[in-house]
């Protein structure tokens, strides 16, 4: 069974360029989560998509960026225009279950560079 | 808002040492509490967590973990470090209501032959 892919492994942008990164999730997860490090700190929650549903947006940073998941299956997020600070790994994961006994799957991440 | 408190960015033992990665959270109700380690140009990879029942719960590869109330601590450890676990280590808590992890800033374990 193929695990969380994300796409690209490495991104190089000049500041003020537009960056998509792409999630696919484990075929059958309807919970689908963005999470971002920042070089030395904690990973943070951006935000849960339940199948093609936004169920909690609180961490994205800003309006520059823009998450969607169109048919519920894979999920893409944009940062348009991409300032320095948002430099960092983009991690993607998802799960079967909510509750307790939630298993996350993680990608192994993007990491974004903004120059 | 939750907060989680991982001691120590770097932490380097030799091969056959005890592992101890400390983690501290901040809340006045007991969380979920998780322990992942994420490998070189890998993403992370649940190796244990606490949700009821027994403080003490045993991971993958040897590594188990204390859930200790009075002390807000869930620190990691294992009896005998082998060169296959250096690896970045993170602490992460989820409240019992809502969906979203608070991570720590992670340990990265270095293994000395």
């Amino acid at each position: 069974e193929a695990g969380v892919t994300q796409f690209p492994s490495h991104s190089v942008i000049e500041k003020g360029q537009t960056v998509t990164l792409r999630c696919d999730p484990i075929s059958g997860h309807d919970n689908l989560y963005w999470y971002r490090r920042v070089m030395g700190k904690e990973i943070k929650f951006l935000l849960h998509f339940v199948k093609e549903s936004k169920q909690d947006e609180s961490g994205m940073p800003n309006n520059r960026f823009l998450a969607e998941r169109t048919g519920g299956t894979y999920s893409t997020l944009k940062v348009q225009p991409a300032e320095l600070e948002d430099s960092g790994v983009y991690f993607c994961a998802s799960s079967q279950d909510l509750g307790y006994n939630e298993k996350l799957f993680f990608g192994s991440g993007t990491q974004l560079s903004v120059l | 808002a939750q907060s989680v408190t991982q001691l120590g960015s770097h932490v380097s033992v030799s091969e056959g040492a005890l592992v101890l990665l400390r983690c501290n959270y901040s809340s006045s109700v007991p969380p979920y509490l998780f322990w992942y380690v994420q490998y070189p140009n890998q993403g992370l990879q649940l190796l244990l967590k606490y949700t009821t029942g027994a403080t003490l719960v045993k991971g993958i590869n040897g590594f188990e973990a204390e859930f200790k109330k009075s002390e807000t601590s869930f620190h990691l450890t294992k009896p005998s470090a082998h060169m296959s676990d250096a690896a970045e280590y993170f602490c992460a808590v989820r409240p019992n209501t809502g969906n979203q992890f608070y991570f720590g800033t992670g340990t990265s374990l270095t293994v000395i032959p």
